[in-house]
């Protein structure tokens, strides 16, 4: 029973680096998010998707950008990677409502020198 | 202002003790409410929801007041094992979708 898995858990990267993150999911859940957190701004939501080849900006879109082929997998890429990203990224997933219970994953600890 | 609000603490509280935090929340269209856990480095986990008749489990009780517009979450007979932060979501589905977390509150209970 894996549920919701993060990889790489540890990244440092370089400035204008392109980095991609990767979440995938064995539930079938419906919704996917990414959520960045960081101290003093707690979670804060990047991008969410509701279905397959359905997705949405979230609080802080601006850098990154998400893809959804498969309802399992929902990947998170900077596309040049900046100082002010470093961060703790968490993927999590939820049900057919978005509603309803959030489950995360382990994370993945981003730093960009 | 922050849509939704907590007390980052830390609460230290002794062991057996009851401790209460509050979350309040700006906007009236929130539809659902949650307490979830995090340990340090860990990600979150769901604690309970939060019904508007109040609902309890185990020795954590939570309760809403829509009226007031904030949620409250009471542990009694603290333990060790609650050291945590704890963080209040508000969720909220109107146009763009809402699901936000507060910055968390930090229990240590002390032996």
């Amino acid at each position: 029973d894996a549920g919701i898995t993060q990889s790489p858990r540890y990244k440092i990267t370089e400035t204008g680096r392109q980095v991609t993150l990767m979440c995938h999911q064995t539930w079938s859940h419906s919704y996917m998010f990414w959520y960045r957190q960081d101290l003093g701004h707690g979670l804060r939501l990047i991008y969410y998707s509701a279905a397959a080849d359905i997705t949405d900006k979230g609080e802080v879109p601006d850098g990154y950008v998400v893809s959804r082929s498969k309802t399992e997998n929902f990947p998170l890429t900077l596309e040049s990677a900046t100082r002010s990203q470093t961060s703790v990224y968490f993927c999590a997933s939820s049900g057919t409502s978005g509603e309803q219970t959030q489950y995360f994953g382990p994370g993945t600890r981003l730093l960009v020198l | 202002r922050k849509e939704v609000e907590q007390d980052p603490g830390p609460f230290n509280v002794p062991e057996g003790a009851t401790v209460a935090f509050n979350c309040t929340y700006s906007n009236s269209a929130s539809q659902s409410f949650f307490w979830y856990r995090q340990d340090c480095r860990k990600e979150p986990k769901l604690l309970m929801s939060v019904y508007s008749s109040g609902n309890e489990d185990g020795r954590f009780t939570a309760q809403l007041n829509r009226a007031s517009q904030y949620i409250s979450l009471l542990i009694r007979d603290s333990k060790l094992s609650d050291s945590a932060t704890y963080l209040c979501v508000v969720n909220r589905i109107s146009g763009t979708y809402k699901y936000i977390f507060g910055t968390g509150t930090r229990l240590k209970v002390l032996a």
